[in-house]
C-alpha cells in the first residue's frame, strides 16, 4: 500500500523553464511534506517543506504547493537549470506523532537540457 | 557543521553473515532515522531513535536492529544476511525527528 505516489518517472525540460514535479498521498494523518533532490551515490538533499496549515511555502527557486482537499502537493523550480538534474523525492509524515519516520514516493527524475 | 558520516561507504557480505553499520548524526541532533533503498522498493523506513530509545519501526524483519549511544551516534545490525538485503542503508539525523532530516552518504552493501 503506496501512501505517497509520484507518478511521473522521469520529466524533462528546457534550461529556464519551470519544472513541475508532483506528488500525491493517501494518508489524511499526513501534516508535514518534503522535497528531497539526490544525486547518485550521494544521501537525499532536503530541498523545502511545507505543514499542512499552509498551502505555499516558497525558497529561492523552489516552491511548494500543497493542495489538502485534493491530497496533493507539487515542487515548481523556476528557472530550471542543468544542475537541477537529479531524482526528486517528495515525503510525508505524521509530525503531530513526533516521530522520526518519512514515508517516501518512488522518485520523479528530472533532466534539465541546456 | 559537519553533516551526517556513515561508515564504512561500501560492504561485500556473504549469505548468512551479519554486517554492522555506524551513523554519526549531526552535532544537537538526537534523532536517527535508518532507511534502505532498493531499486524495486524505493526508500523505506526501517526504525528511529531518539534519545538512545527505538521510536518507531518500520515493516522489517527481526533481523534488522540498532541502537543509539548517549552521543547520539546510531549503529544498525542485519543479522543472516539474505541476497535481498542487497541496498543502500541511508541514516538521516534532525533535532526531534518529527520534521527535516539530513542525510549521510548511505553504506551501499552488497550480499553474494
Amino acid at each position: 500500500d503506496q501512501q505517497v505516489k509520484q507518478n511521473s518517472p522521469s520529466l524533462s525540460v528546457q534550461e529556464g523553464r519551470i519544472s513541475i514535479l508532483n506528488c500525491d498521498y493517501t494518508n489524511s494523518m499526513f501534516d508535514y511534506f518534503l522535497w528531497y533532490k539526490k544525486y547518485p551515490a550521494e544521501g537525499p538533499t532536503f530541498l523545502i517543506s511545507i505543514s499542512s496549515i499552509k498551502d505555499k511555502n516558497e525558497d529561492g527557486r523552489f516552491t511548494v504547493f500543497l493542495n489538502k482537499s485534493a491530497k496533493h502537493l507539487s515542487l515548481h523550480i523556476v528557472p530550471s537549470q542543468p544542475g537541477d538534474s537529479a531524482v526528486y523525492f517528495c515525503a510525508a509524515s505524521e509530525a503531530s506523532s513526533n516521530t522520526g519516520k518519512l514515508i517516501f514516493g518512488q522518485g520523479t527524475t528530472l533532466q534539465v537540457k541546456p | 557543521k559537519a553533516g551526517v558520516t556513515q561508515t564504512p561507504r561500501y560492504l561485500i557480505k556473504t549469505r548468512g553473515q551479519q554486517v554492522t553499520l555506524s551513523c554519526s548524526p549531526i552535532s544537537g541532533h538526537r534523532s536517527v532515522s535508518w532507511y534502505q533503498q532498493t531499486p524495486g522498493q524505493g526508500l523505506q523506513f526501517l526504525f528511529e531513535y531518539f534519545s538512545e530509545t527505538q521510536r518507531n519501526k518500520g515493516n522489517f524483519p527481526g533481523r534488522f536492529s540498532g541502537r543509539q549511544f548517549s552521543n547520539s551516534r546510531s549503529e544498525m545490525n542485519v543479522s543472516t544476511l539474505e541476497l535481498g538485503d542487497s541496498a543502500l542503508y541511508l541514516c538521516a539525523s534532525s533535532f526531534q525527528g518529527a520534521h527535516e532530516q539530513y542525510f549521510g552518504p548511505g553504506t551501499r552493501l552488497t550480499v553474494t
